[in-house]
């Protein structure tokens, strides 16, 4: 089975702090997503990264950054929290063979006070 | 980009009851996707359905590409069904990005 955890469930982080948020996957997977959620609003893919090293803008990038240094592991950065950008946050991997079937983390919950 | 889009977008079944929910889509797809959010927010893989039909307990799933929808089937609902389902499909031109519908909301009362 594909596992994909996320280094948090719950995460309250005040405003103008840096977040990291992890996101590990164990099966050797190329591609790997962060989206958010919020009510209304639906899934937004915020990055994605095609392999160690890459990585392309989403839908809303502001305010966020990226890191892939290794295959298994990549990371949302959150340069300056704001209240906005409170929300859930999932992250989610696929093949690059079977590139449209992505697995999903528990996702993150986010909160910007 | 393709538009995707599912009904009902609330749907209220007693334990035990059988349901069907419906995606549509803009564009012809060669993949589609059925997830389920748990109440705890996680996705959970449903069915892979590029075209045909699978079964997985009492879950089922036909996607007819030709005519551009989806269903899935929920029999015999159990209160940890609820949740909401969610349907995508890849945005053929972005890479392996997809594209999802705004999801059903199901609440299953035992």
């Amino acid at each position: 089975d594909v596992k994909v955890t996320q280094s948090s469930r719950y995460l309250v982080k005040r405003t103008g702090e840096k977040v990291f948020l992890e996101c590990v996957q164990d099966m050797d997977h190329e591609n790997m997503f962060w989206y958010r959620q919020d009510p209304g609003l639906g899934l937004r893919l915020i990055y994605f990264s095609y392999d160690v090293k890459m990585k392309e803008k989403g839908d809303i990038p502001e305010g966020y950054s990226v890191s892939r240094e290794k295959k298994e592991r990549f990371s949302l950065i959150l340069e300056s929290a704001s209240t906005n950008q409170t929300s859930m946050y999932l992250c989610a991997s696929s093949l690059q063979a079977r590139r449209y079937e992505q697995y999903f983390g528990p996702g993150t919950r986010l909160t910007v006070t | 980009g393709i538009q995707v889009e599912q009904s009902p977008p609330d749907l209220i079944l007693q334990e035990g009851a059988n349901s069907t929910l419906r995606c549509n889509f803009s564009d012809s797809v060669n993949n589609l996707q059925w997830f389920h959010q748990n109440p705890w927010g996680q996705l959970i893989n449903l069915f892979y359905i590029p075209s045909g039909t699978k079964q997985n307990g009492r879950l089922s799933a036909t996607t007819v590409a030709t005519e551009r929808y989806s269903l899935l089937y929920i029999s015999s609902s159990q209160t940890t069904d609820s949740g909401v389902y969610f349907c995508a499909v890849p945005e053929e031109t972005s890479g392996s990005r997809l594209t999802f519908g705004e999801g059903t909301q199901l609440t299953v009362n035992p």
